[in-house]
């Protein structure tokens, strides 16, 4: 079945160094999804990308999506303390169910 | 608009018992789907039911079932519990779109002991 590869697990940084997390599916995919968890949280929705080479923007946050839709990426900026939490992708191939990584756990050193 | 709610939050039960799980989606969400969530495995897809129909199921055991009622509320049962239940579930809602954003529930953590 489809698989989402997420890479690293862990990063530790420190406040102001950036970050960034990879995601590999054995499969094309029709979209991607990125979430982000708080420690003790539930996730919440960052953003969708859906066309091939697709490249968007939310404040220091950068997400990419690769010509092939078979992986992407989310590179923060400068992270901040508020940046700390686990980011998922998840990756949905036609009408099949989302399939979320395994995320990669953040923590920001102050 | 309200967020989605999952009842209970927290439920210790022991093994061999069988728990039910409800989640109430967003107004107007006629898709809601259930995830188990634990630190080895990650999110794992459970069932996605849309307009009181299982649309999708995950690789789960027979013991996992669910439903939706005609209010879009749904309920996930667990029988027969065993150990490696213990998870935080997470019910997610959707208005349905497949392509659609997936808007989480706070989750319920459940502790089988």
């Amino acid at each position: 079945g489809q698989q989402v590869m997420q890479i690293p697990q862990y990063q530790h940084v420190q406040e102001g160094e950036d970050f960034t997390t990879y995601c590999n599916s054995s499969t094309t995919l029709s979209n991607i999804q990125w979430y982000k968890q708080r420690p003790g949280g539930h996730p919440v929705f960052l953003i969708q990308l859906v066309k091939s080479g697709e490249v968007k923007k939310q404040k220091r946050l950068t997400f990419q999506f690769g010509e092939a839709k078979k992986n992407s990426s989310l590179h923060i900026t400068a992270t901040q303390t508020t940046d700390v939490g686990t980011y998922f992708c998840a990756g949905r191939r036609g009408n099949t169910p989302l399939v979320f990584g395994k995320g990669t756990r953040l923590s920001v050193i102050a | 608009k309200a967020g989605v709610t999952q009842t209970p939050r927290y439920l210790i039960k022991t093994r061999g018992q069988q728990v039910t799980l409800s989640c109430s989606p967003i107004s107007g969400h006629r898709s809601v789907s259930w995830y188990q969530q634990t630190p080895g495995q990650g999110l794992q897809f459970l069932f996605e039911y849309f307009s009181e129909t299982q649309r999708n199921k995950g690789n789960f055991p027979g013991r996992f079932s669910g439903r939706q009622f005609s209010n879009s509320r749904s309920e996930m049962n667990v029988s027969t519990l065993e150990l490696g239940d213990s998870a935080l579930y997470l019910c997610a809602s959707s208005t349905g779109d497949r392509q659609e954003t997936q808007y989480f529930g706070p989750g319920t953590r459940l502790l089988v002991l």
